[in-house]
């Protein structure tokens, strides 16, 4: 029972475009959300996070998206850049367990210059 | 703060060999997660402490293995009769438990981990 679920293995995005990475859930539960970075060899990266009291979170060039209703979540990077080519995870908590974090498959995304 | 540190960062061993991890936490970290990450996969929950006590175990831990977190400090991962199923990407990760009850993971870069 995949709770968070990628379901686009891949993007491909040219240099100075935006980056649009989706995520789904299914757990009402989850309250808490991350995205994480991972290059190749490296352990994951923690990016940004959006808590569910919220619709919205910015850092820098990124911004996550948080649509409760549609149990959906968005990473939007812009403008994108060669080094964002990656593998992003998102990652899904709940409110009253151990607070384990549930990830998803991942989507890789490659920015071309 | 110097990271959260794997040791070592390959292992390769023989099926029905015992193995162990070791992964020491960034140093205010109170809570340590155990996580395996296969090829196409997402980090696969393993197990998680708060301090030195091991709060939640996922059903993919078997019997064969088994974490510690003496001290509330390092923690070890060990692996018994390893199978070549077990092969995979160890990741150790910590976060400080504080007013907010959710807090970010860092990662460790891992303990790859190859069964002949």
């Amino acid at each position: 029972d995949q709770q968070v679920k990628q379901n686009s293995p891949s993007l491909s995005v040219q240099e100075g475009r935006i980056s649009i990475l989706n995520c789904d859930y299914t757990n009402s539960m989850f309250d808490y959300f991350l995205w994480y970075k991972k290059y190749p060899a490296e352990g994951p990266t923690f990016l940004i996070s959006i808590s569910s009291i919220k619709d919205k979170n910015e850092d820098g060039r990124f911004t996550v998206f948080l649509n409760k209703s549609a149990k959906h979540l968005s990473l939007h990077i812009v403008p994108s850049q060669p080094g964002d080519s990656a593998v992003y995870f998102c990652a899904a908590s709940a409110v009253g367990g151990t607070y384990k974090y549930i990830f998803g498959t991942g989507t890789r995304l490659k920015v071309l210059a | 703060d110097t990271g959260v540190s794997q040791d070592p960062r390959h292992k390769i061993t023989k099926r029905g060999q015992n193995v162990t991890f070791r992964c020491d936490p960034i140093s205010e970290h109170n809570r340590l997660y155990w996580y395996r990450q296969t090829l196409g996969q997402g980090p696969e929950f393993l197990t998680y402490f708060q301090n030195e006590a091991q709060l939640e175990k996922s059903r993919l831990l078997s019997d064969r293995f088994s974490a510690e977190r003496p001290k509330g400090s390092f923690s070890t991962l060990e692996i018994q009769r390893t199978e070549q199923g077990d092969s995979a990407m160890y990741l150790c990760a910590s976060s400080l438990l504080g007013e907010r009850a959710h807090s970010p993971l860092h990662f460790g870069n891992g303990t790859r981990l190859t069964v002949t």
